[in-house]
């Protein structure tokens, strides 16, 4: 059973427009959730995290939106830049607070067209 | 600061066969985690370890082991090998794996034929 789910596995975008990438969960003890980026050949990188006290973080061109009533983030890219084509996943930290132990999503691969 | 380093970078083994991984964690970084990714599933997560005590375990067969030493370093292990087994290898090190984002390592391509 799938507790954190990125249900488009791909999203196109122009350059200079929003890309708002959305991750619902399953788990109401999730308290913490991060978003990774990952180009082929590399690791996954940290991107922007949010805590479930807050409802939203931003830094730079990227916000995260939780909203715990619904089980749902959302990743907002503002503006896209073809640099941000990348697979993107969201992930949750695991019950018990152990983030050694994240949970990811399957991934959203986001295109940015120039 | 050197980032998290994974040896080797590619490894093709037959079926049947066992096959060791090698992670070195960012320096003062004392958890490592190790994931797997295939492209049905997306990243999985297989242990974790902290000062050289196992902590967190994933939903995996046996055949997949772990161990990490003094020096933060970690191998996996998978014996038995099977097709399925193929995939992306990731390690992860954080300073103690709460509240803390994970360094990923660029992983082991694994292929088994």
């Amino acid at each position: 059973d799938q507790q954190v789910k990125q249900n488009s596995p791909s999203l196109s975008v122009q350059e200079g427009r929003i890309s708002i990438l959305n991750c619902d969960y399953t788990n109401s003890m999730f308290d913490y959730f991060l978003w990774y980026k990952k180009y082929p050949a590399e690791g996954p990188t940290f991107l922007i995290s949010i805590s479930s006290i807050k409802d939203k973080n931003e830094d730079g061109r990227f916000t995260v939106f939780l909203n715990k009533s619904a089980k749902h983030l959302s990743l907002h890219i503002v503006p896209s830049q073809p640099g941000d084509s990348a697979v993107y996943f969201c992930a949750a930290s695991g019950v018990g607070g152990s983030q050694g132990n994240l949970i990811f999503g399957k991934g959203t691969k986001l295109s940015v067209k120039p | 600061k050197a980032g998290v380093t994974q040896t080797p970078r590619y490894l093709i083994k037959t079926r049947g066969q066992q096959v060791t991984l090698s992670c070195s964690p960012i320096s003062g970084h004392r958890s490592v985690s190790w994931y797997q990714q295939t492209p049905g599933q997306g990243l999985q997560f297989l242990f974790e370890y902290f000062s050289e005590t196992q902590r967190n375990k994933g939903n995996f067969p046996g055949r997949f082991s772990g161990r990490q030493f003094s020096n933060s370093r970690s191998e996996m292990n998978v014996s038995t090998l099977e097709l399925g087994d193929s995939a992306l290898y990731l390690c992860a090190s954080s300073l103690d794996g709460t509240g803390e984002k994970l360094f990923f390592g660029s992983g082991t391509q694994l292929s088994v034929l």
